[in-house]
């Protein structure tokens, strides 16, 4: 059953500008983690935020969770043409069940 | 590089013939698990091996099976494959179950013909 819903489907920005992926999730979480897919490749872990963390940072990229509101946003800072691909956000929920992942966004960096 | 691999990349078979997908890992991780991702859908998770202890999805078809014969190596059977189960099936690995990080392989791509 899918547990995470992205926001947007698909977005367009050109190469520099900022890329904002919302996430909302349904039921109390152990973690959440945000995974990157290229086209027909598999899925590559970027970031894994708990329950009891509310900001983390890699790179050019920051992950926020509110759990009061069941939602997180990745942000990528400065993208680049190489940054195009799909988003993922995925949840361990309380009660300790495999990853479920979302729908996923579509990004696209425009050079 | 520790990695996952996956094999073949593409696998083209026939309505009804089985088919096996491979994968295997040097990370030593203790949990293995197989997802069915659609075009433009989510990874699905099929089943997932926790050491040697199989864990099923419920409502993962019985057409679909699997088998780990040793830490390094998953299976994955599709007993008669139907044009439904044209889809990329995705191997991950992890080192613990529920909490970590998975790793995942560059996945198989299965048409059915």
């Amino acid at each position: 059953s899918q547990q995470g819903e992205e926001d947007p489907q698909a977005l367009s920005i050109q190469e520099g500008e900022n890329a904002t992926m919302n996430c909302s999730y349904k039921t109390s979480i152990n973690n959440l983690q945000w995974y990157r897919q290229n086209s027909g490749r598999g899925l590559v872990h970027l970031i894994l935020i708990r329950s009891n963390e509310r900001e983390k940072h890699s790179g050019r990229l920051r992950v926020t969770l509110d759990t009061s509101k069941k939602s997180s946003s990745l942000l990528i800072t400065a993208s680049r043409a190489a940054d195009t691909a799909s988003y993922f956000c995925a949840t361990v929920s309380r009660g300790n069940t495999p990853l479920v992942f979302g729908k996923g966004t579509r990004l696209s960096v425009i050079a | 590089d520790a990695m996952v691999i996956q094999n073949p990349r593409y696998q083209v078979t026939q309505f009804g013939k089985p088919v096996t997908l491979s994968c295997s890992q040097t990370l030593n991780h203790n949990v293995m698990y197989w997802y069915q991702q659609k075009s433009s859908q989510a990874p699905k998770l099929l089943f997932h091996y926790y050491d040697k202890d199989f864990n099923n999805e419920a409502d993962t078809p019985d057409n679909f099976q699997s088998r780990r014969p040793n830490t390094s190596f998953c299976f994955l059977d599709i007993r008669s494959p139907g044009l439904g189960d044209a889809a990329m099936y995705l191997c991950a690995t992890s080192s613990d179950r529920y909490q970590e990080t998975q790793y995942f392989g560059p996945g198989t791509r299965l048409l059915v013909l």
